[in-house]
């Protein structure tokens, strides 16, 4: 069975460009999350989703980052415009359902910004 | 505010010996734990569990303590084997309700296991 598939696995780009970064979740996993990992961290929810319905959003920089599951199953990140402070990975995860079910990751985007 | 606190960024073990990994939160509401594991380029895999009814859960080589009194966890790796040099992180999650199934994570602790 695949795993939860993210593209690009890196980028660098020129500050404030925009980026986005894809996720394909396991399937039949309802459950999606955004993470950002910073460098000597752990990761840090941005975003969690129930099938298409975003149900934890309160640590997403709503001012520059926009996220989005139209259909329940894939997902993109997005951020416009990007800032220095943004380098880092970002994690897709997911789950069967919300609540105590693991969480699979993805390999993750590293995301450098000059 | 760290909820989640690894205090060791870095841990050294020679094979076959005892790798012990630790843990400490501060919130109360927190009542199940996990420990993911970490190689480089590629994203975090899950490794163990325990919920707060239970003091300790164990899979093999790797054991999971909980003391909730001290609001500490564990992860004893016995023994130790160089495809266990990885970063580790202890994760936490709060009850049931809409906070359910979120992971709080520690900061991670990189162990490397010498021949």
């Amino acid at each position: 069975e695949a795993g939860v598939v993210q593209s690009p696995r890196y980028k660098i780009i020129e500050k404030k460009q925009p980026v986005a970064f894809w996720c394909n979740p396991i399937s039949g996993h309802n459950t999606l999350y955004w993470y950002r990992q910073n460098l000597g961290q752990g990761p840090e929810l941005l975003i969690r989703y129930e099938n298409e319905e975003a149900v934890d959003d309160s640590q997403l920089p709503k001012d520059r980052f926009s996220a989005e599951r139209l259909k329940g199953v894939d997902s993109t990140l997005k951020i416009q415009p990007a800032e220095l402070g943004d380098s880092a990975v970002y994690l897709c995860a997911s789950s069967f359902r919300q609540g105590r079910g693991e969480q699979y990751f993805g390999p993750g985007t590293r995301l450098t910004v000059t | 505010d760290q909820q989640v606190k690894q205090n060791s960024p870095s841990l050294s073990v020679q094979e076959g010996r005892i790798s012990i990994l630790n843990c400490d939160y501060t919130n109360s509401m927190f009542d199940y734990f996990l420990w993911y594991k970490k190689y480089p380029a590629e994203g975090p895999t899950f490794l163990i569990s325990i919920s707060s009814i239970k003091d300790k859960n164990e899979d093999g080589r790797f054991t999971v303590f909980l003391n909730k009194s001290a609001k500490h966890l564990s992860l004893h790796i016995v023994p130790s084997q160089p495809g266990d040099s990885a970063v580790y992180f202890c994760a936490a999650s709060p009850a049931q309700g809409n906070q359910g199934g979120k992971l709080i994570f520690g900061q991670g602790t990189e162990l490397s296991v010498k021949p």
